[in-house]
């Protein structure tokens, strides 16, 4: 089975533009959940997706959005770029809502200049 | 605050050498994860443990979740390069999925 797949795996923006990034989960898995990581912060949930619905949700201000397609991709967008907002961003995928076990995508290095 | 402590935080240990993560919770553990991570890249699961008293290996990683299900152990025997990374545990944590600790980067030494 192909893992999850991010693209880009680099990206480098501006302050103030906006990014969108995205995540094909495992073949079967529904549930799809966005992280950061930094070296500050470490990793942190962003939110997860399942059924096309945001289900949950970390706390993360609401320029950091994102959405779910028919067949599980998922999309993460973030407007307004802030200088902070440079980090690894994983995708992960898991079976269902109530999955904990997830598997991680190789992730999407973002830098804000 | 930090609800997963991991220790230590760096580690050097020369090849063939045995060595030991450990990962403590504030709160009781109903479900542990670790996984390892190349430096920038994504996780890859190792092992889930849930009961407590549980052992799990993987090739010459073996992890333990303590009988009070407030600390996991992960051990490395005849620690190999290929081991090299970062290692991350996670804890279940409702409606955020999962939280990590900060994570023990291990380095092993020819």
């Amino acid at each position: 089975k192909a893992g999850v797949t991010q693209t880009p795996r680099y990206l480098i923006k501006t302050r103030g533009q906006q990014v969108t990034l995205s995540c094909s989960p495992i073949s079967g898995h529904r549930s799809v959940s966005w992280y950061q990581q930094t070296p500050g912060q470490g990793l942190q949930f962003l939110f997860e997706y399942f059924s096309e619905t945001q289900r949950n949700k970390g706390n993360f201000p609401g320029r950091f959005s994102g959405r779910q397609f028919s067949n599980s991709r998922s999309e993460m967008n973030v407007s307004t770029l802030e200088l902070g907002d440079s980090a690894l961003y994983l995708c992960a995928s898991s079976l269902g809502l109530s999955t904990y076990e997830q598997y991680f995508g190789p992730g999407t290095r973002l830098t804000v200049t | 605050s930090q609800e997963l402590e991991q220790s230590p935080q760096s580690l050097i240990v020369q090849e063939g050498k045995n060595l030991t993560i450990n990962c403590t919770s504030s709160k009781t553990l109903y479900g542990l994860y670790w996984y390892k991570q190349k430096y920038g890249e994504g996780l890859i699961f190792l092992m889930m443990l849930q009961k407590g008293g549980e052992e799990k290996s993987h090739e010459k990683i073996t992890a333990k979740l303590d009988e009070k299900k407030q600390q996991s152990s992960l051990h490395i025997t005849a620690s190999q390069p290929s081991h090299a990374g970062i290692f991350l545990c996670g804890a279940e944590k409702g409606a955020q999925k999962l939280v990590f600790g900060q994570g023990t980067r291990l380095t092993i030494n020819p």
